[in-house]
């Protein structure tokens, strides 16, 4: 079946390091992939999504490329804050909608 | 986008009993998640709530132990029955509004069993 693989947690960076958080995944079709975000005490968000091969989806600085040559989705940002801290979600949507997750990554940044 | 809320946020529930939790969205769709978040770990479905159907679970989880009713559009209740301490986990709705191009998640309910 469908799988999502991402790195393995905890991430440590201090403000402004680069990131990336490698996720890759396995699918019969063609389909969509998210990264959310949960931070500290609060609900799962939808941080950026793309939907087809080549897009790039992007917000609040972070961003991610749909590779289907190499099944990839990694997450990336040029310079971390600290609010940046939290758990981060690699996942995929089906053809019937659902989503499958990745384990969750931890950031955690230091100032 | 949706605006998701839960009932009840958490709850301390004693062994062998049932807690219903109740999703309710501001807008109408038509498909509905449940989804449980065990301590430390992802997110993993427990079925879908399609409006006018049976729920449709995924393997490892069955209607006995976590019925689910979807009465209308805007709402839908997941009950989990004779509950054990494996139970404790974080259990979320959501809803696709979009066609699988996004899914909004509720706040969760945090389950915890004695």
């Amino acid at each position: 079946g469908d799988s999502v693989t991402q790195m393995e947690g905890p991430v440590t960076l201090s403000e402004e390091a680069f990131l990336t958080i490698n996720c890759t995944y396995t699918a019969t079709g063609y389909p969509s992939l998210f990264w959310y975000v949960q931070y500290p005490g609060e609900g799962l968000q939808l941080l950026l999504k793309a939907t087809k091969a080549d897009d790039k989806g992007s917000n609040k600085g972070f961003e991610a490329t749909y590779r289907k040559e190499t099944t990839s989705f990694h997450l990336e940002k040029g310079s971390v804050q600290v609010s940046d801290s939290a758990v981060y979600f690699c996942a995929l949507s089906d053809s019937s909608y659902k989503l499958i997750f990745g384990s969750g990554t931890r950031l955690l940044v230091r100032p | 986008s949706a605006v998701i809320s839960q009932k009840p946020s958490r709850d301390i529930c004693q062994r062998g009993t049932s807690l219903t939790i109740q999703c309710q969205v501001d807008s109408q769709v038509t498909m509905m998640f449940w989804y449980r978040q065990q301590p430390g770990q992802s997110l993993t479905l427990i079925a879908t709530a399609n409006q006018g159907s049976e729920a449709t679970y995924e393997s490892g989880f069955v209607i006995d132990k976590f019925p689910i009713s979807r009465p209308n559009l805007t709402f839908s209740t997941l009950t989990v029955s004779n509950m054990s301490p494996e139970d404790s986990s974080i259990y979320l709705c959501s809803v696709d509004t979009s066609g699988g191009t996004e899914q909004f998640f509720g706040p969760g309910t945090r389950l915890t069993v004695l």
